[in-house]
């Protein structure tokens, strides 16, 4: 069964210092993946997506994510953090329909 | 439209009470997907539809919620008898076909029980 795992509930990081949210998924063929960010009160917002092309991806806003299979791992990273960045983000994976993580709540500190 | 739209934004119903909620895609996207999230939780999945095909229903929590899509386009989510546990944020989506593509959510539904 495909299931994906978001390995921290909650993240917290100084302003200008590097963010990783992790995750981690199961699935029985090559999966699509994605990030999506939900800033408070607001609906979600792809960041970005893997579908099989260039492991490493670039998405908005300066975050970018690799698909490692041999880890089954799609790490979300930015290098420096912005207090704009504090939302709740998703990781998800795509068979039919989308699959999400329990999401990690990321918190900026200044 | 140029993204997916949702009304009402907010509701607030008594117990017992029956809602609609009701999703507009974007033209042309013949996958629509219902989500529940509730406060501190993640995204729980209710029903999804493509295209013509019977619906994927299997996330329903119980016969009380019922959804349709009329001519492939404009959705209504259904709860009957609301209960208080009914309370969340409901967001409907839309995509196109294919494991390629991300979703495209509108801004949600608060239904609120009291």
């Amino acid at each position: 069964a495909q299931s994906v795992t978001q390995l921290d509930s909650h993240v917290s990081v100084s302003e200008g210092t590097p963010v990783l949210l992790r995750c981690n998924y199961s699935s029985s063929y090559s999966p699509s993946l994605f990030w999506y960010v939900q800033h408070p009160n607001k609906g979600l917002q792809l960041l970005l997506k893997y579908t099989s092309a260039a492991t490493l991806v670039k998405g908005i806003n300066g975050f970018e994510a690799e698909f490692k299979k041999s880890e089954t791992s799609f790490h979300l990273t930015k290098p420096s953090a912005h207090m704009s960045d504090a939302a709740e983000y998703f990781c998800a994976l795509r068979d039919d329909k989308i699959i999400f993580g329990k999401g990690t709540r990321l918190h900026i500190l200044p | 439209g140029a993204g997916v739209s949702q009304s009402p934004s907010n509701k607030v119903t008594e117990k017992g009470k029956d809602v609609e909620l009701r999703c507009d895609p974007i033209s042309g996207h013949t996958a629509l997907y219902w989500y529940r999230q509730s406060l501190g939780q993640g995204l729980e999945f209710l029903i999804y539809f493509q295209g013509n095909s019977a619906p994927d229903k299997s996330g329903l929590p119980s016969d009380r919620f019922s959804a349709e899509r009329t001519g492939g386009s404009v959705s209504t989510l259904t709860i009957q008898r609301t209960q208080q546990e009914d309370s969340a944020v409901y967001l409907c989506a839309s995509s196109l076909p294919g494991r390629g593509y991300g979703y495209t959510f509108g801004s949600g539904t608060r239904l609120t029980v009291v």
